[in-house]
């Protein structure tokens, strides 16, 4: 039963344009949302978050967005840049949970096309 | 400027063989915690901490044990290696409580295969 879907397994996206990446949870009790950016042979990397009290939270190119009503969120990464090509993982935490008990998605891929 | 540190990076094993990773973070994290990624399906919890002498399962604990004797360091130990845990293992590490701003810190990874 996956909690946290990325139902995009890939994405390709020219230089300069936007990037949406999209995640779908079905567990009501979670309360915060993370996206981590991996890259090749390197562990996932804190990338931005937001709690559930928010519905948009920015941070430089990176916004994300949560409906809670339609349990979705997204991340926009504008505008995109050949750097940002990557694995980028959803993560989802239970509001019963631990800091550190995370149910990730499977992962979009990003290319970054000049 | 370490962070979490994870050895080895990569290792092979045979069926039925015993091996420990390890992970060790200098940030004085009370959370620690390892994940697996297999193809198709993220990252999945293994193993939880949340302070020394203090662990607990997550979601795919079966054929693996942890021990947390210290702050720093928290070991993985495949007792009997099978195939099926040919996989990279990521350990993380974040400080205690649940607030907005608590960030978890990933290691670089350790690629295990199982043949």
């Amino acid at each position: 039963d996956q909690q946290v879907k990325q139902n995009s397994p890939s994405l390709s996206v020219q230089e300069g344009r936007i990037s949406i990446l999209n995640c779908d949870y079905t567990n009501s009790m979670f309360d915060y949302f993370l996206w981590y950016k991996k890259y090749p042979a390197e562990g996932p990397t804190f990338l931005i978050s937001i709690s559930s009290i928010k519905d948009k939270n920015e941070d430089g190119r990176f916004t994300v967005f949560l409906n809670k009503s339609a349990k979705h969120l997204s991340l926009h990464i504008v505008p995109s840049q050949p750097g940002d090509s990557a694995v980028y993982f959803c993560a989802a935490r239970a509001n019963t949970g631990t800091a550190s008990k995370l149910t990730f998605g499977t992962g979009t891929r990003l290319q970054v096309t000049l | 400027n370490a962070g979490v540190t994870q050895t080895p990076k990569f290792q092979v094993l045979k069926t039925g063989q015993s091996m420990t990773l390890q992970c060790a973070q200098d940030m004085n994290h009370e959370y620690m915690s390892w994940y697996r990624q297999d193809p198709g399906m993220g990252l999945r919890l293994i193993h939880y901490s949340v302070g020394a002498g203090i662990t607990d399962q997550g979601e795919v604990p079966n054929g693996y044990n942890v021990s947390r004797s210290t702050t720093e360091d928290f070991p993985l130990r495949l007792l009997s290696a099978a195939p099926s845990q040919t996989s990279v293992y990521f350990c993380a590490s974040s400080y205690a409580g649940t607030g907005a701003g608590n960030t978890i810190y990933f290691g670089e990874g350790s690629w295990l295969t199982v043949v």
